[in-house]
């Protein structure tokens, strides 16, 4: 079973609030990824990392940030949340190959 | 860059009938595929890979799935399905990159829904 763990599960927030979506993995996997999910769509990257102090950005263009200092942990960064930032976010990660595990995800809500 | 056509949004089916929920590919360059499933406020878990090999894999719980490249396909089957069932099943993709992923391709999901 795989240990990648996403904190908080739920977060509502006001606009303007600076939040951090914290994503910790026990597997030791160097590959880390954070997805966004808008309610009845499909997922999309927004950040990845390859390993300590490597970042990249993804498909979808997003207002967040990302920074890997340790290798299990992959902390998510608004500075100013907006309602248009609300969605679920999912962190995964993966070894060697492909395959992707995933958290159970933060469901945001700016309001 | 890749590309993934689930082409049904919601399949409604009764318990113990079959399924297929599919799932069409667009990639310039070989690729691996997988099929996720989604239960209400989770996250996703991996119900089964191709990455090489036989092109019909299948998960521990009954479901299966078959590559077929001329047809750059990678439909899920269920000869029988359960209420426990009910779950958004994501069909996805990843280039092969050599070294591994650059993260993952999804299409946009299949509400797959048991009707008793």
């Amino acid at each position: 079973e795989a240990d990648i763990y996403q904190t908080p599960r739920y977060l509502v927030i006001g606009t303007g609030k600076k939040i951090t979506l914290e994503c910790s993995q026990t597997m030791g996997h160097d590959k880390m990824y954070w997805y966004q999910q808008d309610p009845g769509m499909e997922l999309h990257l927004i950040h990845y990392s390859y390993g300590v102090n490597s970042t990249e950005k993804g498909d979808l263009s997003s207002e967040s940030t990302v920074s890997r200092i340790r290798t299990e942990h992959f902390p998510l960064t608004l500075e100013s949340a907006r309602p248009s930032h609300t969605s679920q976010y999912l962190c995964a990660s993966s070894e060697y190959g492909p395959e992707a595990f995933f958290g159970q995800g933060t469901r945001l809500t700016v309001v | 860059a890749q590309s993934v056509t689930q082409l049904d949004s919601q399949v409604p089916v009764f318990e113990e009938a079959p399924v297929e929920l599919r799932c069409n590919y667009s990639s310039s360059v070989s690729v691996y595929l997988f099929w996720y499933v989604q239960y209400p406020n989770q996250g996703l878990q991996l119900l089964l890979k191709y990455l090489s090999g036989s092109t019909l894999v299948e998960s521990i719980n009954g479901f299966e799935a078959e590559f077929n490249k001329s047809q750059t396909s990678f439909h899920l089957r269920k000869p029988s399905v359960h209420i426990s069932d009910t779950a958004e099943y994501f069909c996805a993709v990843s280039a092969y990159s050599g070294g591994g992923a650059d993260g993952l391709t999804f299409g946009k999901g299949t509400h797959l829904i048991i009707q008793p």
